[in-house]
């Protein structure tokens, strides 16, 4: 069975640093390309970035709105995908979801909060 | 970036009626080398993350029931829900992976007439 458990989530002030961590299991993570997706409270889904497979040499891309702020990697031999959340904004606040990227965002987590707040 | 554009907003449809629900791109998300559609459709209920319901602009996912359909191609997409169940009043977004960014709908809210 495929899972994703997203950590690291919670409570930090503007201007500060978060890592979040995605641990997978059931299927062949370094075959796969990795995505974290937001979503605001109330709102819609956002992207916020990607790491392609070892194939593709893990190349990332992100969305405009975190480029130069946040960095994602992953640790092939440990199953994991991570975020580096540095300079947060209050726009940032959102719960954060690791997906399996496929045909489309086949598989999810459940999510974590995170809530940029003085 | 390609923006994707849902419509309705919101919908309300009686229990056993069709639903639709329609979704633009500002731009073709047809790859012709392999004449796909990198359209999908996902379904959020609340307080759980979004299910892949149809990729390809119209396969289902494994599990997906047949009610649930997809149609379409370029730029204008459609989900079709056949015969509406009460389980399936929920939030749901189309998406392009033709290039990043990747990018959503805004989101149609279906709820039970």
């Amino acid at each position: 069975e495929v899972q994703l458990v997203e950590s690291g989530g919670g409570l930090v002030q503007p201007g500060g640093s978060l890592r979040l961590s995605c641990a997978a299991s059931g299927f062949t993570f370094s075959d796969h390309y990795m995505d974290w997706v937001r979503q605001a409270p109330g709102k819609g889904l956002e992207w916020v970035g990607r790491t392609r497979n070892k194939a593709n040499s893990y190349n990332t891309d992100y969305a405009a709105s975190v480029r130069g702020r946040f960095s994602i990697s992953r640790d092939d031999s440990k199953k994991s995908l991570y975020l580096q959340m540095n300079s947060l904004k209050t726009e940032d606040t959102a719960v954060y979801y690791c997906a399996r990227g496929n045909y489309g965002l086949d598989y999810w987590g459940q999510g974590t909060l995170v809530t940029v707040s003085s | 970036d390609i923006v994707m554009t849902q419509s309705p907003d919101s919908l309300a449809v009686s229990l056993g009626e069709r639903a639709t629900i329609n979704c633009k791109s500002s731009q073709s998300v047809l790859y012709n080398s392999n004449n796909e559609n990198y359209l999908a459709w996902y379904q959020q209920k609340p307080g759980q993350p979004p299910k892949l319901l149809i990729y390809w602009a119209s396969t289902r996912e494994s599990g997906v029931p047949d009610r649930f359909s997809g149609s379409g191609s370029g730029t204008d997409f459609t989900l079709t829900i056949s015969s509406l169940q009460a389980e399936d009043v929920a939030v749901y977004y189309c998406q392009q992976y033709y290039n990043t960014p990747i990018t959503f709908g805004q989101g149609t809210r279906l709820e039970i007439k």
